[in-house]
């Protein structure tokens, strides 16, 4: 099955700054997912990154404070803006790797953890 | 909007006996659903998925889940675990022609050997 890989793995940032997250999938995907898992909470979805054209946000999240891009059909970033405490989180990407829109399964990166002080 | 309750969040069991995990879900239309696993330090894993046919679905080291349609559930189910459970699982419903998921909050399973 294809790979997903994630930089980095975790970092510790203060607050107020900003810190850009990388995916990168080993084959063509149309979308790719981006997540975030508070501690102790379930996955919640932040945004669908379409390749060429803006993403998708989930109600709560704005561009501003998520901006990402989508440069290619096998590559996304994710940025967390003016970074707070309440941040700290794990944020996933993931993608669907299996053939047909209809039966699609989503596969998940490793994950960056990330922690705000 | 779609919900997916999880319910008993900390499962703590000893090695061989079963274990069944609920997952029920809210959404009238046809759903797509899995069950996925986050071992200790890694990544979430696939573990198993429904999508049509036989209700009773089996996916990778002896798990397993029926769809109830008119329960609106999909139990997962083992029956017999081993210390290597230990992990935390996740079930998620994706409606029929959409792209996203929607995650229950989890059920953290601790298997004492």
């Amino acid at each position: 099955s294809a790979v997903i890989s994630q930089k980095p793995s975790r970092d510790i940032c203060q607050r107020g700054t900003s810190l850009t997250i990388q995916c990168q999938v080993d084959s063509q995907v149309t979308m790719m997912f981006w997540y975030r898992q508070q501690p102790g909470q379930s996955l919640t979805l932040i945004a669908t990154a379409n390749q060429g054209s803006e993403a998708t946000y989930e109600s709560g999240f704005v561009i501003d404070k998520f901006p990402i891009s989508r440069p290619n059909l096998t590559f996304s970033t994710l940025t967390v803006s003016n970074m707070s405490p309440e941040d700290s989180s794990i944020y996933l990407c993931s993608a669907p790797l299996e053939a047909g829109a209809l039966r699609e399964t989503q596969y998940f990166g490793p994950g960056t953890r990330l922690l705000v002080l | 909007a779609q919900s997916v309750s999880q319910h008993n969040h900390h499962v703590i069991l000893s090695e061989a006996a079963s274990l069944e995990l609920g997952c029920n879900y809210s959404y009238g239309g046809t759903v797509n659903l899995f069950w996925y696993v986050q071992y200790p330090g890694q990544h979430l894993q696939l573990l198993l998925k429904y999508f049509s046919g036989d209700p009773l679905v089996k996916g990778i080291k002896g798990f397993e889940a029926e769809f109830i349609k008119s329960k609106f559930s999909f139990n997962l189910r083992k029956p017999s675990v081993q210390w290597s459970d230990t992990a935390e699982y996740f079930c998620a419903v994706k409606p029929y022609g959409n792209n996203r998921l929607a995650f229950g909050k989890g059920n953290q399973v601790v298997v004492i050997p």
